[in-house]
């Protein structure tokens, strides 16, 4: 069992270009969630999607941040036009019930 | 809403000292308690989880977490710290009607000395 996969774990987008994150959840989970780590402030919770469905995505920025989490293939976080303040590391996690959550490596932005 | 709060933001202690770091929660059902560590540059990994029964939960790596419900705290401890405990740590909660996702608090970084 792979573990919950996130790639890149690195990645530098200059200002205004679009940066795309992916997160391949654990075999058998269908719950994922998104969070992203500031330094000095903790992971906030971004989104919480089910196969196809966004279950909650109350921690999203209104603009330019989507996610998806198709039938097929992995969740997507995207962040278009970004901006220095989208630097940070993004973590994904998944679950199978909601109760036990596996997280992966993390993606580390860097906006130039 | 619940929240978290993870009132130690940074701590130092020698190794063998003993170690307890605090966290609160505020949401009034019932709620699942997790606490996480942070090696520098890796992802989060489980420490302990306490869903029901005994408040008591012993976890890896000799950490141990004490469920107060009247207290709204869910404390972590090590008898004896040592220099490879340097981390970050990380209390979440999860309420059982809060749409599954976890709450964090916002971390305690942990140094031990040699």
């Amino acid at each position: 069992n792979a573990g919950v996969m996130q790639n890149p774990r690195h990645l530098v987008r200059r200002r205004g270009q679009e940066a795309r994150l992916r997160c391949s959840p654990m075999k058998g989970h269908s719950h994922v969630y998104w969070y992203r780590q500031l330094p000095e402030e903790g992971l906030k919770f971004m989104v919480y999607l089910q196969k196809e469905n966004i279950i909650d995505e109350s921690g999203m920025p209104k603009e330019r941040f989507s996610a998806e989490f198709p039938k097929e293939g992995p969740s997507i976080l995207r962040i278009q036009q970004v901006v220095r303040g989208d630097s940070a590391a993004y973590f994904c996690a998944s679950s199978l019930e909601g109760n036990g959550y596996t997280f992966g490596s993390g993606t580390r932005l860097t906006v130039v | 809403a619940q929240s978290v709060s993870q009132h130690n933001h940074h701590v130092i202690l020698s190794e063998a000292a003993s170690l307890e770091l605090g966290c609160n929660y505020s949401y009034g059902g019932t709620v699942n308690l997790f606490w996480y560590v942070q090696y520098p540059g890796q992802h989060l990994q489980l420490l302990l989880k306490y869903f029901s029964g005994d408040p008591l939960v012993k976890g890896i790596k000799g950490f141990e977490a004490e469920f107060i419900k009247s207290k709204f705290s869910f404390n972590l401890r090590k008898p004896s710290v040592q220099w490879s405990d340097t981390a970050e740590y990380f209390c979440a909660v999860v309420s059982t009607g809060g749409g599954n996702k976890l709450t964090f608090g916002t971390g305690t970084q942990l140094k031990v000395e040699l």
